[in-house]
């Protein structure tokens, strides 16, 4: 389909272990964000991706956590050296910016179990 | 600091009835709004927005109201259908904001409807 897919839908892991989780945008959007949804509660911003600006990385919870978006398209999230409270639904959205509205489409998520 | 919030975690509603989903926001910048709905096992969708030149947006049986002043927003869905159970977020951005804040949706906690047929 058109939308936005992420990869894999589930994963388990070991405490300790690196995890990569993919994000693959709708053609032709700009703009590309990463947030997770801990059990209970609301969507956390994590990082922004912008064209070739910069990400804003102010959402990301430690140095264990980094991403990157090759060829403005593809992102990866990285997490080392996972920890239990890591275990979140992890999603990805894309948005056309600059355009007509603030829509930001997202993926059906990732969901993390840190063993 | 929680610059959206939606209070109440959960509610409840007869079908057919009117369903009332509430946001306050704290940042006065914040000067567009946007609701998604939220199944189990899916991403979220954008369901309605309102810019804050407006106090009211409509969309089928979707409106949004906007009280600047009090910086609360609403969502009414009228009638209530059992396919409405979701979780519903608001979530509100600065469209004026640059650099690297541009477009940068701050999403308050979700609030989960239930519709009992």
């Amino acid at each position: 389909g058109a939308g936005v897919s992420q990869s894999p839908s589930n994963k388990v892991t070991e405490k300790g272990k690196d995890v990569e989780l993919r994000c693959d945008p709708i053609s032709g959007h700009t703009a590309l964000y990463w947030y997770r949804q801990s059990l209970g509660q609301g969507l956390e911003f994590l990082i922004y991706f912008q064209g070739n600006s910069a990400p804003d990385k102010s959402g990301l919870p430690s140095d264990r956590f980094s991403a990157e978006r090759t060829g403005g398209s593809v992102s990866t999230l990285t997490i080392q050296r996972t920890q239990q409270e890591d275990s979140a639904v992890y999603l990805c959205a894309s948005s056309l910016i600059p355009g007509s509205s603030y829509e930001q489409y997202f993926g059906p998520g990732t969901r993390l179990t840190v063993t | 600091d929680q610059q959206v919030k939606q209070n109440s975690p959960s509610l409840s509603v007869q079908e057919g009835r009117i369903s009332i989903l509430n946001c306050d926001y704290t940042n006065s910048m914040f000067d567009y709004f946007l609701w998604y709905k939220k199944y189990p096992a899916e991403g979220p969708t954008f369901l309605i927005s309102i810019s804050s030149i407006k106090d009211k947006n409509e969309d089928g049986r979707f409106t949004v109201f906007l009280n600047k002043s009090a910086k609360h927003l609403s969502l009414h869905i009228v009638p209530s259908q059992p396919g409405d159970s979701a979780v519903y977020f608001c979530a509100a951005l600065q469209s004026n904001a640059g650099g690297t804040s541009y477009g940068k949706l701050t999403f308050g906690q979700g609030t989960i409807l239930t519709v009992h047929p």
